[in-house]
């Protein structure tokens, strides 16, 4: 069964460019998470969605970043406009429903974005 | 609330070596404990966990109890090889209540391994 995908695996965009990352959990899976990771802060949730809704954004770190979730198979992270802070890995990762609070998550490889 | 504390890598050692990564945290309630891996270039896997107090987890040789009266839930490896390079991150769950609960994750310890 194929993980976690998601796409791009890199990103180089530019300041003020609007940049999508796009992800497709393990079919099955319930849960999708959105995380970033920098030197600096480590590993942030900044979303996660329960059967495509969107149940805990506070992550979120401003109104620059919007995630959506239109059906069971597809998740997307919307940067508009993007700014160098934003440079970050940022992974996606999906988990199955009923295993309340022993959750594994499980990972994609990432997508490397760096706003230049 | 919740956190994770873990030691500061990165952590230098030759194979075969005896490996303990430190990790604490803070809770309140029972909550589940896991040890996550990230090997380079990808994103993190499940190592073990431990969901009640005096558990053990254990998987590829590494092995870990969660321990109520210390907080804590050290990671231990007997022998390490070179493939055991990666970053390790500790996390917890929050006592289910009815809801989903997030993971909260350590800081990531570096473990490099030398032939």
């Amino acid at each position: 069964d194929a993980g976690v995908i998601q796409s791009p695996r890199h990103e180089v965009t530019e300041m003020g460019q609007e940049v999508t990352l796009r992800c497709k959990p393990i079919s099955g899976h319930d849960y999708l998470f959105w995380y970033r990771q920098t030197m600096m802060r480590g590993l942030e949730l900044l979303i996660y969605f329960n059967n495509n809704v969107p149940i805990d954004d506070s992550g979120m770190p401003e109104d620059r970043f919007s995630a959506k979730m239109p059906n069971a198979s597809f998740s997307t992270l919307k940067i508009q406009p993007s700014e160098p802070r934003d440079s970050a890995v940022y992974f996606c990762a999906s988990s199955p429903p009923g295993q309340g609070s022993y959750n594994e998550q499980f990972f994609g490889p990432g997508t490397r974005l760096t706003v230049l | 609330g919740d956190s994770v504390t873990q030691m500061e890598g990165p952590v230098t050692l030759s194979e075969e070596a005896f490996l303990t990564i430190n990790c604490t945290y803070t809770a309140t309630g029972y909550p589940s404990l896991f040890w996550y891996v990230q090997y380079p270039g990808e994103g993190l896997q499940l190592l073990l966990k431990a969901t009640k107090a005096d558990d053990k987890g254990s998987n590829k040789g590494f092995e870990a109890t969660y321990r109520k009266e210390t907080t804590s839930f050290h990671l231990e490896k007997g022998s390490v090889q070179v493939s055991d390079s990666a970053v390790y991150f500790c996390a917890l769950s929050p006592p289910f209540s009815g809801g989903y609960n997030k993971l909260i994750f350590g800081a990531g310890t570096r473990l490099a391994v030398h032939p």
